[in-house]
C-alpha cells in the first residue's frame, strides 16, 4: 500500500548549524512531493516542492533531493535559526487525475533549535 | 501572501449533533479539499472537490459527512451526526490548479463529547 514515514521523529539542532530531515517514500509511482511546516496551533505551511522529473530543488534556506532509487527525500536547512522549530511533514501525491491532491502524509519531524 | 480562512477556530459539540465546519479558499483557486488531524497521527485525506463535485473521497468519508460550495466563495464540510472518533483537527486547503501549491487553513480543533 502506499505510505510515506520519516527516519527520525526528533532532530534538535543549535542555532546555524544545517539541519538535514529525511523521509521515505514507498509508492514508486509518486510523482510529486511537498515538504510542509507546522507550527503548534496552526495549519500545514508550504516550504518547498520537487516534481519526480528532478533530483534537487532550491528555495531560500531550503534544499529538497529527491532520490528515486532508494526512494528517499531530504529537506536541508541551511542556517538554521530559531523560528524554524516545528514539525515537518514530507507528503507525497500519487499520479493520475483525481488523485492530484490527495496528498499522502509522513508521520512528522519535530526540529527543535536551541538558540 | 493570499491564505484560506476557516471558521470557528474551536467547535465543542455532543456526540450525534450535526456540525458544519466552514472555509473560505483562495480566491481563483479551483481545486478544494478537506483533510483532517488526530492528536498525535498523520495528517489524512478526506474529499477533493473541483467543479462543484466531489472529485475522490477516503474511506472515512462515509455517509456523515458531505461538502458544500453554496456560493461561489465557502467551502464547507458538514458532519451530520457526530461521533466521539470525529474529535480531530479539520484543515480546508485550495490551490489553483493540479501539481501546484496546495495552501492549508489554519485548522478547526473539533471535540465531540
Amino acid at each position: 500500500g502506499e505510505s510515506v514515514g520519516l527516519h527520525l521523529p526528533t532532530l534538535s539542532v543549535q542555532e546555524g548549524d544545517n539541519s538535514i530531515i529525511n523521509c521515505a517514500y514507498s509508492n514508486s509511482a509518486s510523482d510529486y512531493f511537498i515538504w510542509y511546516k507546522q507550527e503548534s496551533g496552526k495549519g500545514p505551511q508550504f516550504i518547498i516542492d520537487i516534481r519526480s522529473n528532478m533530483d534537487k530543488r532550491q528555495g531560500q534556506r531550503v534544499t529538497v533531493l529527491l532520490n528515486k532509487t532508494v526512494k528517499h527525500l531530504s529537506l536541508q536547512i541551511a542556517a538554521t535559526q530559531p523560528g524554524d522549530s516545528a514539525v515537518y511533514f514530507c507528503a507525497e501525491n500519487p499520479p493520475g487525475g483525481t488523485s492530484y491532491g490527495k496528498l499522502t502524509f509522513g508521520q512528522g519531524t519535530i526540529l527543535t533549535v536551541h538558540p | 501572501e493570499p491564505e484560506v480562512t476557516q471558521t470557528p477556530s474551536h467547535q465543542v459539540t455532543q456526540m450525534g449533533q450535526e456540525v458544519i465546519l466552514r472555509c473560505v479558499p483562495i480566491s481563483n483557486h479551483l481545486y478544494f479539499y478537506w483533510y483532517r488531524q488526530i492528536l498525535g497521527q498523520k495528517v489524512e485525506f478526506l474529499v477533493s472537490f473541483y467543479n462543484n463535485e466531489i472529485s475522490e473521497k477516503s474511506e472515512i468519508f462515509d455517509d456523515q459527512f458531505s461538502v458544500e460550495r453554496p456560493d461561489g466563495s465557502n467551502f464547507t464540510l458538514k458532519i451530520r451526526s457526530t461521533k466521539l472518533e470525529d474529535s480531530a483537527m479539520y484543515f480546508c486547503a485550495s490551490r489553483v490548479r493540479v501539481l501546484e501549491k496546495l495552501f492549508f487553513g489554519s485548522g478547526t480543533q473539533l471535540s465531540v463529547l
